[in-house]
């Protein structure tokens, strides 16, 4: 009973490397999320996809990019890091409108 | 900044009651969640309550909405050691689920 699982858990890149970030879920939930963590900031939305096939901006999409392979996983990518987006990403997944969403535990990643 | 504000500690004794608060701005949100996160851990969906309703309790937890102040908290009775997190309001202000977080609640259990 996995629920949402994300790889890596942790990562370190460098200044201008890119990356991607797999999410994927198990419980055949339409719509999934991603989320970055800071600080005394709570969890911001970078992307969502409220379907397969649908991507959508969320509050903080610059320098990220987003693809929904299919109903189970969503990938983010980041295609040149900077360090500004050293944070924890979270992705979830939710049923569809107005329904709970479930969290991954997180990638924790750092961009020296 | 955040819509959703909420205080940024509490120090509680265990065995005591612990009352966290939250103010949203969208009146037409049509749900407000409370998760709670773990050290290092994702966050957990610990109850949610639908804006037609005043409260809901589910075991140790009972959620109390104000629509009218637009104001909602979370008690958490008997509250033990392993209460000991960080908490997070959310409401749901559109119909595309996309959810508005504050800033979180950490929540210190006291022997």
């Amino acid at each position: 009973n996995a629920g949402v699982t994300q790889t890596p858990k942790f990562q370190v890149l460098k200044t201008g490397q890119s990356m991607t970030l797999q999410c994927a879920q198990d419980m055949n939930h339409n719509s999934m999320y991603w989320y970055r963590q800071d600080p005394g900031m709570g969890l911001r939305l970078i992307y969502y996809s409220a379907s397969e096939g649908t991507t959508d901006k969320g509050e903080v999409p610059n320098g990220y990019n987003v693809s929904r392979l299919n109903k189970r996983e969503f990938s983010l990518r980041l295609e040149s890091a900077a360090p500004s987006q050293t944070s924890v990403y979270f992705c979830a997944s939710s049923a569809g409108n107005n329904q709970p969403q479930h969290f991954g535990d997180g990638t924790r990643l750092s961009i020296l | 900044g955040e819509d959703v504000e909420q205080s940024l500690f509490l120090s509680v004794r265990e065995g005591d009651s612990s009352v966290i608060n939250c103010t949203y701005t969208d009146s037409s949100s049509t749900y407000l969640y409370w998760y709670k996160q773990e050290p290092g851990a994702g966050l957990q969906l610990l109850t949610y309550i639908f804006s037609n309703m005043d409260m809901k309790q589910d075991q140790r937890l009972t959620v109390l909405l104000n629509k009218k102040d637009k104001h909602l908290s979370l008690r958490i009775a008997d509250t033990q050691t392993g209460d000991s997190a960080i908490y997070f309001c959310a409401e749901m202000p559109d119909s595309w689920g996309k959810l508005q977080f504050g800033a979180g609640t950490q929540v210190v259990v006291t022997p």
